[in-house]
């Protein structure tokens, strides 16, 4: 059973790092591309970054460019998303997804982890 | 970054047939997904490149794809199926986007 398991949210102001995490089982990790996704409650989806299987690639959204970093340890069946200065508009639910095999769709996702960022 | 258009809300009626569309620009040149999401519950695929099903998804839930809208369609609609429903698209250049989601409520 394929199972994705992310951590790391908390609340922290504007300005403030923090560092999700994503630990995956029941599929061979580093056969796969690998994403973050967000959702404010009560609203919408909104896709964050992609890794691929390798850690060789890597892609953001515009408004996350430049501070959010992905990253993935393959060893560990790890999955990372190193946000800094964060703002009040990155305040979702953050979900880690897994891509299927033609990176067109998102076949599998976590439970997500919460982040505020308020004052 | 493109935008894909969902109707906000779909009801039907327990049996019958409902209907979800996604319009967005050159969808008809992208591949199209759907998410289902329950209350409280992450979102799950339910068809992926425009009328593909994964494993374990019922039959109940197609896909199709016209121009620039794609549909999902949901037979025999039970009331189990209420949830908010997401398309999705992706190419190189506008990358990974979703639609504005429409709630189905099943009456």
């Amino acid at each position: 059973e394929v199972q994705l398991v992310e951590s790391g949210g908390l609340v922290v102001q504007p300005g403030e790092s923090l560092r999700l995490s994503c630990v995956a089982s029941g599929f061979i990790f580093d056969d796969y591309a690998m994403h973050w996704v967000r959702q404010v409650p009560g609203k919408g989806l909104e896709w964050v970054s992609l890794i691929s299987w390798d850690g060789g690639s890597t892609y953001y959204t515009d408004s996350v460019k430049g501070r959010f970093t992905i990253s993935r340890a393959n060893s560990k069946n790890s999955l990372s998303l190193q946000m800094n200065s964060l703002r009040a508009e990155d305040t979702a639910l953050y979900y880690c997804a897994r891509a299927n095999s033609g990176l067109a769709a998102f076949d599998f996702w976590g439970q997500g982890t919460m982040v505020i960022v308020s004052s | 970054s493109s935008e894909l258009t969902q109707p906000p809300s779909v009801s039907v009626s327990p049996g019958q047939t409902a209907s979800i569309t996604c319009s967005g620009d050159k969808l008809g040149d992208k591949y199209a997904s759907w998410y289902q999401q329950k209350p409280g519950q992450s979102p799950v695929l339910v068809v992926y490149h425009d009328t593909k099903r994964p494993s374990g998804i019922s039959e109940r839930f197609s896909g199709s794809s016209s121009g620039n809208t794609a549909t999902l369609t949901i037979s025999v609609t039970q009331a189990l199926d209420e949830a908010d429903y997401y398309c999705q698209s992706w190419d190189s250049t506008t990358s990974y986007v979703f639609g504005t989601g429409t709630k189905v409520t099943v009456l």
